[in-house]
């Protein structure tokens, strides 16, 4: 697709339950990042794709989050026995990757919001 | 890793006039500082970018220098309109992408 698609748009769920968020990035980029925002916030770093190298996975807030990248594309969030914390925006983002003039410029999803009652 | 600090977290300026946001990095090799816009309810988008073998860069209103040395980098918006307001993310990076942690600016009509 033209952009980086997220799904789903809202979520909400009860404590406890496990839950699943997922990103198909723009074709042909090798990067792709996870981002945390909680309400008025700024852009917490979860976890980092980039090609066929081990991910960063330094911004895991616990062991209750984590997240795959099959085949080299779409991505998955999963974010288990959920907390009322965990209410935020999800935000994905791809690139490139490193090297070239467009190395490093992120396009962004819209957003997952989590909402956990 | 990479630690951005970004000032001021909030900023309200009167139409037309100039705004300035301003960030720091820890890391001295990081070489790539882009500047994103996030308006309400979408996924930031980037508005300019600077890399560090240039010190200003320049697109219309916005211009962004940096300052290796010191290790802080600006943005600037002249003649500021209504639709400027947003939140706005400086970041710093080699390879992974940290952000500051925003600002809200608010233009005044």
């Amino acid at each position: 697709g033209a952009g980086v698609s997220q799904s789903p748009s809202n979520k909400v769920t009860e404590k406890g339950k496990d839950v699943e968020l997922r990103c198909d990035p723009i074709s042909g980029h090798t990067a792709l990042y996870w981002y945390r925002q909680s309400l008025g916030q700024g852009l917490e770093f979860l976890i980092y794709f980039q090609g066929n190298s081990a991910p960063d996975k330094s911004g895991l807030p616990s062991d209750r989050f984590s997240a795959e990248r099959t085949g080299g594309s779409v991505s998955t969030l999963t974010i288990q026995r959920t907390q009322q914390e965990d209410s935020a925006v999800y935000l994905c983002a791809s690139s490139l990757g490193p090297g070239g003039s467009g190395a490093n410029v992120l396009t962004f999803g819209a957003g997952s919001r989590l909402t956990v009652l | 890793g990479e630690n951005v600090e970004q000032h001021p977290s909030t900023l309200s300026v009167q139409e037309g006039d100039s705004a300035v946001i301003k960030c720091t990095y820890s890391d001295s090799a990081s070489n790539y500082f882009p500047w994103y816009k996030q308006e309400l309810g979408k996924g930031p988008q980037l508005i300019i970018d600077i890399r560090s073998n240039v010190g200003e860069k320049k697109d219309q209103r916005i211009a962004v220098t940096l300052n290796k040395t010191a290790k802080h980098f600006s943005l600037h918006i002249t003649e500021t309109q209504p639709e400027d307001s947003a939140v706005y993310f400086c970041a710093a990076t080699i390879n992974d992408m940290r952000f500051g942690a925003g600002t809200r600016l608010t233009v005044k009509p």
